[in-house]
């Protein structure tokens, strides 16, 4: 059965650390891990990965794709209280690109 | 805004009841995919269209349904409702499947405001 797991579950931090969240997945026929941020609504997309040891960036933001491992890494550098959501990790895979989310990180940035 | 718009933003109704959420993608975007957020759940996939046809059905209970009409919007059909179908109902889009009918992997989806369902 397809699964992603998400690591940790939850955590508190202070503005200025840096986190690090992982995400592991089991996907039959696998294309392209996403990862998602959502705050009061709808999650917003981040950045997808489909090539394993390029790391993607976008400001205090970056991930990487371990396809041999299968499993995915989301950086943030910095953190500031607008960074406080849950993030979302998301494996697609076969014919229809249905995606198999995990079930979140929240992340709590303390001032 | 990510260009997927939902209606209604909350609804509230009684168990026993039918309910029809409507999604309308992105424009130019030919795939609409239904999703459930419950606090206890996740995000569960429940089905995907593409250009008007029924891809690919994920944890889709009998007493839902859906349907893609020829403008690309979706509606998905909600009955006999139960309190545990209290959720948020997303839709979400992505581009569009290849020319060989099969699904360009790398498109990313983009998700719309959501729908509150309140089951009472």
């Amino acid at each position: 059965e397809d699964k992603v797991v998400q690591s940790p579950l939850s955590l508190v931090v202070h503005e200025g650390d840096t986190v690090t969240l992982n995400c592991s997945y089991e996907v039959t026929n696998f294309r392209s891990l996403l990862w998602y941020k959502q705050e009061k609504k709808a999650p917003t997309f981040l950045f997808m990965l489909t090539s394993s040891g390029i790391e993607k960036k976008s400001g205090r933001l970056s991930s990487i794709l371990d396809k041999k491992e299968l499993f995915s890494i989301l950086n943030i550098t910095a953190t500031q209280t607008g960074d406080s959501a849950i993030y979302l990790c998301a494996a697609g895979g076969g014919a229809t690109n249905k995606l198999i989310f995990g079930t979140g990180t929240l992340l709590a940035v303390q001032p | 805004d990510s260009g997927v718009t939902q209606t209604p933003k909350h609804l509230i109704t009684a168990t026993g009841q039918r309910v029809t959420l409507r999604c309308s993608p992105r424009s130019g975007d030919l795939s609409v995919y239904w999703y459930q957020q419950s606090l206890d759940q996740g995000l569960q996939f429940l089905i995907q269209y593409y250009n008007g046809e029924e891809r690919a059905k994920g944890n889709i209970l009998e007493r839902f349904s859906a349907q893609q009409f020829p403008d690309l919007h979706s509606e998905l059909n909600l009955s006999s409702l139960e309190l545990g179908d209290s959720a948020l109902y997303f839709c979400a889009s992505s581009v569009a499947v290849g020319t060989s009918g099969r699904a360009r992997g790398t498109d990313t989806q983009y998700f719309g405001p959501g729908t509150r369902l309140t089951v009472l």
